[in-house]
C-alpha cells in the first residue's frame, strides 16, 4: 500500500514553455501533498505544501507565480513549472501525507530546460 | 547555518565494515527524526525512524540525543547492496509533517 506515482519520469522542453507534473496517491487519500526539488549533489528542498481544496504554502525563496501548484482533489497534486529556464531544470519529487504521520514518495520527474 | 547538517563523506568501506553516520539539526522543536535512503536518480526511501530512546532494525542502529540536536545511524556488517547515499531528516515544527532533509552522507561499499 501506500503507492505514490508521478507522470511524466522525465521531461524535456524548451526555454519558455510550460510543464505540468502530476502527483496521485494511487491506494489512499493524500489530505496533504509536498513537493521538493533537488539539483545534482545537492539535498532535496522543500517548495511547497498544498492541502486539497485550499491554496498552497511556499516556502521562502520559491515564486508561487512560477511555480503554480492545485490539489484538486485528495489524489491528485499537480505542479506547473511556467516559463520555464534552463536553471529550473531539475529532479523534482512529490510526496503524499494520509494525515497518519507516513509521508510516501513519488519516483520523481527529471525536468531538463533547453 | 542549513537546517540538518551531515558529514560531508563520502565514505569508501569495504564489506563487513561498520561505518557511523553523523547529523545535527537547528531547531529544537523538531518532533520527528528520520534516516532516508536514496539511490543514485531515485526517490528516497524511509529507512527508519530515529527514536529518543536509541532504536535497532537489523544491522542499522538509530541514535538521538536531544540535548544535543545530534542523530547518528550506525550500520553493522555493510554489504555492497548499502552503498546509497544515507539522508538525515527532521519535521520542521508546524503541523504539516514537513520534512527538512540533510544534503546526504554518500556510502560506498566494495568487495
Amino acid at each position: 500500500g501506500a503507492v505514490v506515482s508521478q507522470h511524466p519520469s522525465r521531461v524535456i522542453c524548451k526555454s519558455g514553455t510550460s510543464v505540468k507534473i502530476e502527483c496521485r496517491s494511487l491506494d489512499f487519500q493524500a489530505t496533504t501533498m509536498f513537493w521538493y526539488r533537488q539539483f545534482p549533489k545537492q539535498s532535496l528542498m522543500l517548495m511547497a505544501t498544498s492541502n486539497e481544496g485550499s491554496k498552497a504554502t511556499y516556502e521562502q525563496g520559491v515564486e508561487k507565480d512560477k511555480f503554480l501548484i492545485n490539489h484538486a482533489s485528495l489524489t491528485l497534486s499537480t505542479l506547473t513549472v511556467t516559463s520555464a529556464h534552463p536553471e529550473d531544470s531539475s529532479f523534482y519529487i512529490c510526496s503524499a501525507s494520509d494525515g497518519g504521520g507516513g509521508q510516501y514518495f513519488g519516483p520523481g520527474t527529471r525536468l531538463t530546460v533547453t | 547555518r542549513k537546517e540538518v547538517e551531515q558529514d560531508p563523506g563520502p565514505f569508501n568501506v569495504p564489506e563487513g565494515a561498520t561505518v557511523a553516520f553523523n547529523c545535527t539539526y537547528s531547531n529544537s522543536a523538531s518532533q520527528s527524526f528520520f534516516w532516508y535512503r536514496q539511490d543514485c536518480r531515485k526517490e528516497p526511501k524511509l529507512l527508519m525512524s530515529v527514536y529518543s530512546s536509541g532504536n535497532e532494525d537489523g544491522r542499522f542502529t538509530a541514535q538521538l540525543n536531544r540535548a544535543s540536536q545530534y542523530i547518528s545511524l550506525l550500520i553493522r556488517d555493510s554489504k555492497l547492496s548499502d552503498s546509497a547515499t544515507y539522508l538525515c531528516v527532521v519535521n520542521r515544527d508546524g503541523g504539516y509533517n514537513k520534512l527538512i532533509f540533510g544534503a546526504g552522507t554518500r556510502l560506498a561499499v566494495h568487495p
